[in-house]
């Protein structure tokens, strides 16, 4: 099955400078690779998701790049603030069957 | 739009007792998982429903959980007996349909601990 492996576990940044998190995954039938963002007691949350067909998409602050051939993919934010503070996990799925794998998480601290 | 509600929010149990949590997903989503999120770890399915029919249940412990979803809308997962492992957040997720690229909304999960 699906393993996907993510790096750093913890990252402390300073009030806006950038934050990278990166994952790789290891089944090439992999196509959607979601990014969630886990508040303390709270379920995770949607904040960008990249497909297969596309090597990078931005939004904002928050940017995915997507290497197919490396097998692997990356979180960047920009200008970070203290609201960022979070853990933040990566998953992928395959075509079909939208089953998520997710990463060990990237608990982010953002310090004023 | 509500969201993907859970009760209870928290379960303190002893060991070798059983357990119950409920989850109701957001209105019109066909598809339903249950994840294991064990202090430090990313979520893990154990279950995803379509309507009232199993899509997988590779990862559920099926010698102790149980989930169902019996009219394709709210569902039930049941652990019995618990172990001491079984400590862990399990949330419930939703999305419209099982394809690709659709969102999985989740719950706020429910904290079980297991004495």
């Amino acid at each position: 099955g699906e393993n996907v492996e993510q790096h750093p576990s913890t990252l402390s940044v300073q009030e806006g400078d950038s934050a990278v998190i990166k994952c790789t995954y290891s089944d090439s039938a992999s196509n959607y690779f979601p990014w969630y963002k886990q508040e303390l007691g709270k379920g995770p949350q949607l904040i960008i998701d990249i497909r297969s067909n596309v090597g990078e998409k931005k939004d904002q602050r928050i940017a995915v790049t997507l290497n197919k051939t490396a097998k692997h993919f990356s979180l960047h934010i920009t200008e970070t603030q203290p609201e960022d503070s979070a853990v933040y996990f990566c998953a992928a799925s395959p075509a079909a069957g939208n089953k998520l794998t997710f990463g060990g998480g990237t608990r982010v601290l953002v310090k004023p | 739009e509500a969201g993907v509600a859970q009760s209870p929010r928290y379960k303190i149990i002893e060991k070798r007792q059983s357990v119950a949590f409920w989850c109701n997903p957001i209105s019109g989503h066909a598809t339903l998982y249950w994840y294991q999120q064990i202090l430090g770890q990313g979520p893990k399915l154990l279950i995803q429903f379509q309507n009232n029919g199993v899509v997988d249940d590779s990862q559920l412990p099926k010698d102790r959980f149980s989930a169902e979803r019996l009219k394709g809308v709210d569902s039930t997962l049941k652990i019995q007996p618990a172990k001491l492992e079984d400590s862990a957040v399990y949330l419930c997720a939703s999305s419209l349909l099982a394809r690709s690229y659709n969102e999985q909304f989740f719950g706020p999960g429910t904290r079980l601990t297991v004495l």
